[in-house]
């Protein structure tokens, strides 16, 4: 049972350079989310899924862009990547019901030079 | 909005002593989830405890205890006898009840237990 996996684990990026990011459950949770963590920030909020082909956005969207085309897959993405999107990146799973807690995958590092 | 302060940065302390991590929330929701995770040096978020607001029974797991304080809005995590294994860094979070469980996380304490 691999739980939540994320794929890649590191990448760095120039400028404007664009890539996915993928999130991959194999617990059947209906909801899946991804946050970002910068240095004495916490973990913020980016986007969130409810369900397959539901999205919404969390508290920091801008300058990405997210998928669920699939129960077990959110892909997040990022078009034009900037110096200011370097963080490393969580992504979450959890049951739709009885407010279960979220099940974070073990991270993706992403440098934008 | 929602919020969470966990005002301690960093502490430090010795093998076997206690140590109490506070966390202070701000909601306007009458109904709420707290939650406390743990990111050891490996990076991963560990899930250690869910707490809803109608719930004001402290709790203990092992050497963990928790103390949730509606009145003071804090929901404060203490480590009995800490050991080396107990260095990561401990975030407190809150979240609505509204299902979607959107975590609005603290910025995080960062434990250093010494031999």
């Amino acid at each position: 049972n691999a739980g939540v996996t994320q794929t890649p684990k590191f990448r760095v990026l120039k400028t404007g350079q664009s890539m996915t990011l993928l999130c991959a459950q194999d617990m059947n949770h209906e909801y899946m989310y991804w946050y970002r963590q910068d240095p004495g920030m916490g973990l913020r909020l980016i986007h969130y899924s409810v369900g397959e082909g539901t999205t919404a956005k969390g508290e920091v969207p801008d300058g990405y862009n997210v998928s669920r085309l699939k129960k077990q897959n959110f892909l997040l993405g990022l078009e034009s990547a900037a110096p200011s999107q370097t963080s490393v990146y969580f992504c979450a799973s959890r049951l739709g019901v009885g407010n279960q807690p979220q099940h974070f995958g073990d991270g993706t590092r992403l440098s934008i030079l | 909005a929602q919020k969470v302060t966990q005002a301690q940065t960093e502490i430090s302390v010795v093998e076997k002593e206690d140590v109490t991590l506070d966390c202070v929330y701000e909601t306007r929701d009458t109904t709420y989830y707290l939650f406390w995770y743990k990111q050891p040096p490996s990076g991963e978020l560990v899930f250690l405890i869910r707490r809803n607001s109608f719930d004001e029974q402290n709790e203990i797991s092992g050497r963990y205890s928790w103390n949730f304080q509606k009145s003071t809005s804090s929901f404060n995590f203490t480590i009995t006898a800490s050991q080396v294994v107990d260095s990561a860094v401990y975030f407190c979070a809150l979240s609505e009840n509204t299902g979607f469980q959107k975590l609005v996380f603290g910025t995080g304490t960062r434990l250093l237990v010494s031999p």
